[in-house]
């Protein structure tokens, strides 16, 4: 049972451009959750998902961010005109009850 | 509102010390999840513990411990005889059912540096 999958790994970006970032959840999980890790910091949740629908987006920022996980396919998280302050590394995580499972995370560069 | 305290940024010991990082949590939940993870150098999170809220037994594997203070609202945990692979930041969390979602608080996490 393949584990939570993320691609890329690393995106480098340059200010203006877009990123889409991948998460493919475990086998069964039909929960996936998006958190931002600033350099040195810890993680801070940005949006839970559930299929096809958002359940909680209180920590997206209110621009250019927005997350989707449709019926069939990976969760999507996408930036749209990055910013330098985007750099980051961006993890998912999935669960099927209240234990979450975290990726391997991507690391956007934002150049 | 949750919020994770890990009031110790850095901790730096020489091998085979033990080592115990903090964690002081405050939640109004009644039932809730506490969760250490380590983060190595590569990156990644990997799971080292759950507990709930009714839970307030030890816990032992390997060279960790945890203990788990409801009173004192602390999860502290306890690397024994530490190695130079144990380092890492570490990171508390804590996942009450607020707003009917376990949506886990991570705390800042403290880095953990091992030398030889």
């Amino acid at each position: 049972n393949a584990g939570v999958m993320q691609n890329p790994r690393h995106l480098v970006r340059r200010r203006g451009q877009e990123a889409r970032l991948r998460c493919s959840p475990m086998k069964g999980h039909s929960h996936v959750y998006w958190y931002r890790q600033l350099p040195e910091e810890g993680l801070k949740f940005m949006v839970y998902l559930q299929k096809e629908n958002i359940i909680d987006e209180s920590g997206m920022p209110k621009e250019r961010f927005s997350a989707e996980f449709p019926k069939e396919g990976p969760s999507i998280l996408r930036i749209q005109q990055v910013v330098r302050g985007d750099s980051a590394a961006y993890f998912c995580a999935s669960s099927r009850d209240n234990e979450q499972f975290f990726g391997p995370g991507t690391r956007l560069t934002v150049l | 509102a949750q919020k994770v305290t890990q009031a110790q940024t850095e901790i730096s010991v020489v091998e085979k010390e033990d080592v115990t990082l903090d964690c002081v949590y405050e939640t109004r939940d009644t039932t809730y999840y506490l969760f250490w993870y380590k983060q190595p150098p590569s990156g990644e999170l990997v799971f080292l513990i759950r507990r709930n809220s009714f839970d307030e037994q030890n816990e032992i594997s390997g060279r960790y411990s945890w203990n788990f203070q409801k009173s004192t609202s602390s999860f502290n945990f306890t690397i024994t005889a530490s190695q130079v692979v144990d380092s890492a930041v570490y990171f508390c969390a804590l996942s009450g059912k607020s707003g009917g979602s376990y949506i886990p608080t991570f705390g800042r996490g403290t880095s953990l540096i091992v030398h030889p």
